[in-house]
């Protein structure tokens, strides 16, 4: 089992604007995911991308796969200040292990 | 419909002390995780049940921690003797259609002292 490898650590915006983070890792995958965590509680899933899909839309949330580049990123658009929380990416799922990144921390400023 | 429910929510303890962990997932969710996320990490799998049979546990330290899951429904992690580095969230999830995506409760925040 692999663990992405989330880019930035850190992102501090201010409300608005748009939010991107990365996730990479290193072989190849079935699925890759996005969860979410506010400060003090649990994760909440976001959006599950397949290895043969290139981009999927959830509300203000867009999430890209480029396996040739090995990478995933998170678009959070118009951000609010509700969406400071950290944001991790997991690689699995199903009978596969489910491993989590460092995550990336967000915070945007009203 | 309730989420994943966990309790305690905190717990503070001084090392060497028992420490027990309650979760009950979600109605009608087969498997059931338990991760420890330390500060600033993201969480890192203990076991994994499907039912009432540990499925994964390659990650639980069985010297100290133990889990059970008696009728396939909720689960009990314990710790014994607690150590200082420990000290970290324990989740628990269960898994939806599939099994891809994961519920996850608030977790239990330890101290061991």
């Amino acid at each position: 089992s692999q663990q992405g490898e989330e880019d930035p650590q850190a992102l501090s915006i201010q409300e608005g604007e748009n939010a991107t983070m990365n996730c990479s890792y290193k072989t190849s995958i079935n699925n890759l995911q996005w969860y979410r965590q506010n400060s003090g509680r649990g994760l909440v899933h976001l959006i599950l991308i397949r290895s043969n899909e290139r981009e999927k839309h959830s509300g203000r949330l867009r999430v890209t796969l480029d396996t040739s580049k090995k990478s995933s990123s998170l678009l959070i658009t118009a951000s609010r200040a509700a969406d400071t929380a950290s944001y991790f990416c997991a690689i699995g799922g199903g009978s596969e292990k489910l491993v989590f990144g460092k995550g990336t921390k967000l915070t945007v400023n009203p | 419909e309730a989420g994943v429910v966990q309790s305690p929510r905190y717990k503070i303890i001084e090392k060497k002390q028992p420490v027990a962990f309650w979760c009950n997932p979600i109605s009608g969710h087969n498997t059931l995780y338990w991760y420890r996320q330390n500060l600033g990490q993201g969480p890192e799998l203990l076991i994994r049940y499907e039912n009432e049979e540990a499925v994964d546990d390659s990650q639980l330290p069985k010297d100290r921690f133990s889990a059970e899951r008696l009728k396939g429904v909720d689960s009990t992690l314990k710790i014994q003797p607690a150590e200082l580095g420990d000290s970290a969230v324990y989740l628990c999830a269960s898994g939806g259609a599939r099994n891809e995506k994961l519920f996850f409760g608030s977790g239990t925040q330890l101290s061991v002292l």
